[in-house]
């Protein structure tokens, strides 16, 4: 199935740095979405992005949908230690009610 | 805390075997969806069921299907098991027909086909 390009694909980082990620698609997305997973456990909603240029914050996270409706990007600014996890971007086509498709995925490591 | 709940957590099903999964929404949700992730991969799209109908359907076989039941929870069958089926099945629940996008999932079901 298809899956949206996350890039970088793991990050290896100090605490206290800042963090930017991003998802790109060849075709346009209505909705974007954020998600967080730990190990085993289902994803985290962290994000959602309903317009382009839209720009949204939760805490020390900030996400922005690409004004060409292709992209996404997020930002962590300040890194924690429980900041470790893996984090997937999602595109939904219409507003409401249709499949979430999936980016591939940035692993990100604090190293101590 | 997102209030979707999924059972099993783990279980171990030999090949050829059925499994059904099953997922609560959380409440006020009339959207359930079925998603498989594999080892080291995003989640892939099964199927959505919208007030008890199926209302979309990823690139899946046949032999995996499911049910919505009225108070909106989910079950997802899987027959003729194969080994390329262990993965991670997360469901997702979500508030469809009011606009609002967001999904929330369940603490995933880990199957192994053995």
């Amino acid at each position: 199935g298809q899956q949206l390009n996350q890039s970088p694909q793991s990050m290896f980082i100090q605490e206290g740095e800042d963090v930017s990620m991003n998802c790109t698609s060849s075709s346009i997305f209505n909705t974007w979405l954020w998600y967080k997973q730990d190990p085993g456990e289902g994803p985290v909603l962290l994000i959602a992005l309903y317009k382009a240029g839209e720009l949204t914050s939760n805490g020390r996270l900030t996400a922005q949908f690409g004004i060409t409706r292709k992209d996404s990007f997020l930002n962590i600014s300040a890194s924690i230690p429980s900041d470790v996890g893996i984090y997937f971007c999602a595109g939904r086509r219409g507003a409401g009610n249709e499949k979430l498709t999936f980016g591939t995925g940035t692993r990100l490591t604090i190293i101590p | 805390e997102t209030g979707v709940t999924q059972s099993p957590t783990h279980l171990i099903k030999t090949r050829g075997q059925q499994v059904t999964l099953r997922c609560s929404s959380q409440s006020g949700h009339n959207t359930v969806s079925w998603y498989q992730q594999a080892l080291g991969q995003g989640p892939q799209f099964i199927f959505q069921y919208y007030r008890e109908e199926e209302n979309g359907r990823g690139n899946f076989p046949p032999r995996f299907s499911g049910l919505q039941f009225p108070n909106y929870s989910s079950e997802l069958n899987v027959n003729a098991l194969e080994l390329d089926d262990s993965a991670l099945y997360l469901c997702a629940s979500s508030p469809g027909g009011t606009g609002i996008a967001e999904a929330f999932f369940g603490q995933g079901t880990r199957l192994t086909v053995v």
